[in-house]
């Protein structure tokens, strides 16, 4: 099975704080993905990556971002914490191959206080 | 719990009937369809998928049914129990993309016993 692995399940900041949230997928998968999930809004891309060192913003990258420094690693950085950031933080990996399913971490909750 | 399931369409059911859970994807350019199931407080976990060459699949207790001609995907959920409840949310892969996922809101499903 894929193991999506994000380094807490929850999170107390400070606005103004650099925070960094942290992912690991056991699957050596070349896909990685950070989104965020508000009530009403559903799930959000932040940004993603295809592979080591590369990334493309998502639908709502500002005030985030990257590092993809290993395969298995995929860490999203807030610079300045906002209280807006306030949320759950999901973390996705998927093969290369066309038409694979992404799966998922069990979240972040995170809040800024 | 945690407030994924807030502002959701829901669906109510016995324990032992059957669930069917709809979505309406946007793009008609989407030729792949995952189903997610999310229970309280755990992240998106992967049940189905569908190429839209295929109009039907089946899986463990579950069916997806894709109608391209209307833009519609469905679960179908046989002999639903009390530990299928959670949200559930369909995936389009955005027009065709190999990387991105566009996510439905979900629908909130209640069995009772």
């Amino acid at each position: 099975d894929v193991k999506v692995t994000q380094s807490s399940r929850y999170l107390v900041k400070r606005t103004g704080e650099k925070v960094f949230l942290e992912c690991v997928q056991d699957m050596d998968h070349e896909n990685m993905f950070w989104y965020r999930q508000d009530p009403g809004l559903g799930l959000r891309l932040i940004y993603f990556s295809y592979d080591v060192k590369m990334k493309e913003k998502g639908d709502i990258p500002e005030g985030y971002s990257v590092s993809r420094e290993k395969k298995e690693r995929f860490s999203l950085i807030l610079e300045s914490a906002s209280t807006n950031q306030t949320s759950m933080y999901l973390c996705a990996s998927s093969a290369a191959l066309l038409n694979q399913p992404q799966h998922f971490g069990d979240g972040t909750r995170l809040s800024i206080l | 719990g945690e407030s994924v399931g807030l502002h959701l369409p829901t669906l109510s059911v016995q324990e032992g009937d059957n669930s069917i859970i709809n979505c309406a994807y946007s793009n008609s350019a989407s030729d792949y369809f995952i189903w997610y199931k999310q229970e309280s407080g755990k992240g998106p976990q992967f049940i189905i998928d569908i190429r839209s060459n295929m109009d039907k699949r089946q899986g463990q207790r579950v069916t997806v049914l894709l109608n391209k001609t209307v833009k519609h995907l469905s679960l179908q959920i046989a002999a639903t129990q009390p530990g299928d409840s959670a949200v559930y949310f369909c995936a389009e892969n955005s027009g065709g993309s190999n990387y991105k996922l566009t996510f439905g809101k979900g629908t909130l499903l209640t069995v009772n016993p």
